[in-house]
């Protein structure tokens, strides 16, 4: 079955850097998540979008923005790179039944950033 | 206080054993709750998802759901060294709404 498909999976930047992490949804799923892991920590929710509209938002950066376009992918745009943002960033998605969210996300490998 | 709390551990069993993960929240809103299981530098893989109280049982998985406690908690019967994982809690308060984390415990299988 299609999984969650997110690239790069590795990412190497400098301080001050721009990077963009893309991520492919389960197909006709039509909710995206993106959470950001340190290392030993939980995975901390930043931002969500429905139907290309942004749905919630949790703990991003002002540095970061992030869009879902018309075919369901996403892409989180990250500038002005601090070391601390060196994490794995997951995406997740779910889909809609209805009017209904299932409620179950299903997660992505991961992009690893690294910011030197 | 965090509002998903869960033993980091690390907790080592051995092979066979019955292996008891738990977590305890604070926001009564929560509706949805999940487990994952996180192999090292993996994606969370979802193993149980249970709307509301109740139990659900899936192979050698149960998970229960007790809402007037604010408690989860996450059986593994018949353990294997290949459930050796990160194992985290999570839920949210409804359908398309972020999820919540525990902290994860790390488990540890030993053959």
């Amino acid at each position: 079955a299609a999984g969650v498909i997110q690239s790069p999976r590795h990412l190497i930047k400098e301080k001050r850097e721009t990077a963009t992490l893309k991520c492919y949804p389960i197909p006709r799923h039509d909710t995206v998540y993106w959470y950001q892991q340190g290392p030993g920590q939980d995975p901390q929710f930043l931002i969500s979008f429905y139907e290309k509209m942004q749905s919630d938002k949790g703990s991003i950066p002002d540095r970061f923005s992030a869009q879902q376009f018309s075919d369901y992918h996403s892409e989180l745009n990250m500038s002005s790179l601090e070391l601390g943002d060196s994490a794995l960033y997951f995406c997740a998605s779910s889909s809609t039944s209805g009017r209904t969210n299932t409620g179950e996300l299903f997660f992505g490998e991961g992009s690893r950033l690294t910011v030197l | 206080q965090k509002e998903v709390e869960q033993d980091p551990g690390p907790l080592s069993v051995p092979e066979g054993a019955i292996v008891s993960l738990n977590c305890t929240y604070s926001n009564s809103a929560f509706q949805y709750f999940m487990w994952y299981r996180q192999y090292s530098r993996k994606g969370p893989e979802l193993l149980m998802y249970t709307y509301s109280s109740g139990n659900k049982e899936d192979g050698r998985f149960t998970a229960q759901v007790d809402k007037s406690s604010k408690y989860i908690s996450l059986f593994i019967r018949d353990s294997q060294p290949s459930d050796s994982a990160t194992y985290l809690c999570a839920m949210s308060e409804g359908g398309a709404q972020k999820l919540v984390f525990g902290q994860g415990t790390r488990l540890t299988i030993n053959p």
